[in-house]
């Protein structure tokens, strides 16, 4: 079974600094996808990040990007220049994308990430 | 195009009694996802359906626990004689195919149970 870790629960960063988010995780599987998603106060979840297992290039979206290292099954999220609407709960999650697979997804516990003025 | 809504938003019953909660998808998406997240913690995959069919619900308790996903209307996860333990936020996901690379999710359904 695959499981996913995050073994930071909190993590300050100062406005406009760079932070990096750690997820571990374990598969025997090849082909998956992994994601960053953040849950605001609100509790909406909102995907940050996707990254495609089989890609070797690290995704980017504006001021978030990931550092993949499939040999190690590390996917972390680094948020440059954070901002204050940054301050949430960031989720790592992994879905399988074999055939047959359901679409579910396995989270990790999660990581509260605070962001000072 | 109106995202996915769950409702209600919370809802507080007694020990003993039934939760019903509501998860109406995007338009066009028939899989649905049935999350738990108990407090501080990550979510938990319950059951996923697609209209009219239960496909997987190895994360689903066997007892007191149902969920449905008729041809017309919302999902609707059932959980009967509620106990404390089932205090959580539950979460419902919507993707337009079978794993589809994005799930939308919505805001979430607090249970709280006195």
């Amino acid at each position: 079974a695959q499981t996913v870790t995050q073994s930071q629960p909190e993590m300050s960063v100062q406005e406009a600094e760079t932070v990096t988010l750690s997820c571990t995780y374990d598969t025997s599987e090849s082909d998956y996808y992994l994601f960053w998603y953040k849950q605001p106060p609100s509790r909406q979840m909102i995907l940050v990040i996707r990254q495609e297992a089989y890609k070797q290039q690290n995704a980017t979206e504006n001021r978030f990007s990931v550092n993949f290292q499939k040999a190690a099954k590390s996917f972390s999220l680094k948020i440059s220049d954070s901002q204050l609407g940054d301050a949430a709960m960031y989720f790592c999650a992994y879905r399988s994308a074999g055939s047959g697979n359901t679409g579910k997804l396995i989270f990790g516990q999660g990581t509260t990430l605070q962001v000072k003025p | 195009n109106a995202g996915v809504m769950q409702n209600p938003r919370h809802l507080v019953r007694r020990r003993g009694q039934e939760a019903r909660l509501r998860c109406s998808p995007m338009k066009g998406h028939s899989h649905v996802y049935w999350y738990r997240q108990l407090p501080e913690e990550g979510l938990k995959f319950m059951v996923y359906l697609q209209k009219e069919n239960i496909i997987d619900e190895s994360g689903m308790p066997k007892e007191r626990f149902s969920a449905e996903f008729p041809k017309e209307g919302p999902s609707i996860l059932r959980i009967q004689q509620v106990v404390r333990g089932d205090s959580a936020a539950y979460f419902c996901a919507s993707s337009p195919r079978a794993g589809g690379t994005e799930a939308f999710f919505g805001q979430g359904t607090r249970l709280t149970v006195v």
